[in-house]
């Protein structure tokens, strides 16, 4: 079965304190792992595809990378702003259709 | 680029009403139109997925009589909630996207609540 898995639940940083969120999957022929941004009340805003093993992308402080079983999301000298839920998800099946982790919410305290 | 809008943000309404809720693409053509359904603290769960002037494919476990969607024109889809009950009180979102390669836009939700 299709799985996306999501970690931490929760994190909390300082402003200006790095980290990474993690997001492990398994799923049959991938077709394209997604990040996602999603404030409260809000649908969610895209930020990066990944399609391949070994690609990064990058966008202001935010740089997704990915790995065979795995994508990270690494926060570089993150500020209040930041703060959100942040979503992953791995687009798989003939309809391409998008399976969800249930997210990371991310804190930054300034 | 790539807006979705999506109305209305929030229905308040009794048992038994239906409901309809837009989903337009602005600035650009969407082949594909998708429905999710959001719980607190829970994962985007699709409920169904929509090809321009096709019949929508649901997910299993969805009430198609129920949840009823038209997808009429490439940036116009609609979600009828039909005779909403309480427990059909949730957050739904909309996705859409122009071509398979490209990520789904999600426009900003509709909280119904279902008194």
């Amino acid at each position: 079965e299709d799985q996306v898995t999501q970690s931490p639940e929760a994190l909390r940083l300082q402003e200006g304190e790095s980290s990474s969120l993690n997001c492990s999957y398994t799923v049959s022929g991938l077709r394209g792992l997604f990040w996602y941004r999603q404030d409260p009340g809000k649908g969610p805003e895209f930020l990066f595809t990944l399609y391949s093993a070994g690609e990064e992308k990058e966008k202001e402080r935010l740089k997704a990378t990915l790995t065979k079983k795995e994508s990270f999301l690494h926060i570089t000298a993150p500020k209040p702003e930041d703060s959100a839920t942040y979503l992953c998800a791995v687009q798989a099946g003939s309809q391409g259709n998008l399976i969800f982790g249930k997210g990371t919410k991310l804190s930054v305290k300034p | 680029g790539a807006v979705v809008s999506q109305h209305p943000s929030r229905v308040i309404c009794k048992s038994g009403t239906s409901v309809k809720i837009e989903c337009r693409s602005l600035d650009f053509q969407a082949t594909t139109m998708f429905w999710y359904r959001q719980f607190p603290k829970q994962s985007l769960m699709l409920m169904a997925t929509s090809n321009e002037g096709s019949k929508a494919t649901y997910e299993q476990g969805v009430e198609k009589d129920k949840f009823l969607i038209n997808h009429a024109s490439l940036t116009l889809s609609t979600l009828t909630v039909t005779s909403a009950h309480p427990e059909d009180s949730s957050f739904y979102i909309c996705s859409a996207r122009d071509s398979f390669a490209q990520p789904q836009h999600f426009g900003d939700g509709t909280r119904l609540s279902i008194l």
